[in-house]
């Protein structure tokens, strides 16, 4: 099992800055993700945070935008940078103790970020 | 068409009834997963299945793998049970979910 904390839980935000969320977990998990979910819409699979390395970016999502970070196995941040409106979403830090993602699914409580 | 359909897509019941939610899917999978996304955005994960049924109090999980058909139900609803219920699945063919549209279920006391 694992509890999955992040924070901010929300913030309202100013186009053009960048606001970090940062997901711990109370336990070491082999796979973390970070997923956006925007209003109306179901997830959608930002990045998988892999310790010590590059994250994996899915289609449609870069670096530059959403730098994520994964110093060791309990803990992941997500940047999200120069912030417009369209930025406004949950974001969601996910976390799996196998290595693939059949297994059971651990979530945080998501960071709800509106952007002005 | 998405590969997992979820039926249907808003549901309103009054406390005490049975609810199903159904999910439906196009490809092949390894897991599916039932979630509970509450009005905060927070998701809880609720069952794993790969084959056969799962019971959890007053909820009931059920895959049919030949027909790629399952069901969520909840027996003796409650207001609490208000929320977003997500399916998700596993394929076999990839290493990411692939989620449903969720269904926003409102139970009225």
């Amino acid at each position: 099992s694992a509890v999955i904390s992040q924070k901010p839980s929300r913030d309202i935000c100013q186009r053009g800055t960048s606001l970090t969320i940062q997901c711990q977990v109370d336990s070491q998990v082999t796979m973390m993700f970070w997923y956006r979910q925007q209003p109306g819409q179901s997830l959608t699979l930002i990045a998988t945070a892999n310790q010590g390395s590059e994250a994996t970016y899915e289609s449609g999502f870069v670096i530059d935008k959403f730098p994520i970070s994964r110093p060791n196995l309990t803990f992941s941040t997500l940047t999200v940078s120069n912030m417009s409106p369209e930025d406004s979403s949950i974001y969601l830090c996910s976390a799996t103790l196998s290595r693939g993602p059949t297994g059971e699914l651990f979530f945080g409580e998501g960071s709800r970020l509106t952007v002005l | 068409k998405n590969e997992v359909e979820q039926s249907p897509q808003n549901l309103t019941a009054q406390e005490g009834e049975f609810i199903t939610i159904n999910c439906s899917y196009s490809v092949g999978i390894s897991a599916l997963h039932w979630l509970q996304q509450h009005p905060g955005g927070g998701i809880v994960s609720l069952f794993m299945l790969s084959s056969g049924k799962k019971k959890h109090g007053r909820l009931i999980a059920t895959i049919n793998i030949q027909e790629k058909h399952s069901s969520l139900h909840i027996t003796a609803s409650h207001p609490r049970d208000s929320a977003v219920y997500i399916c998700a699945v596993d394929k076999t063919s990839g290493s990411r979910l692939t989620f449903g549209e969720g269904t926003q279920l409102t139970v009225n006391p």
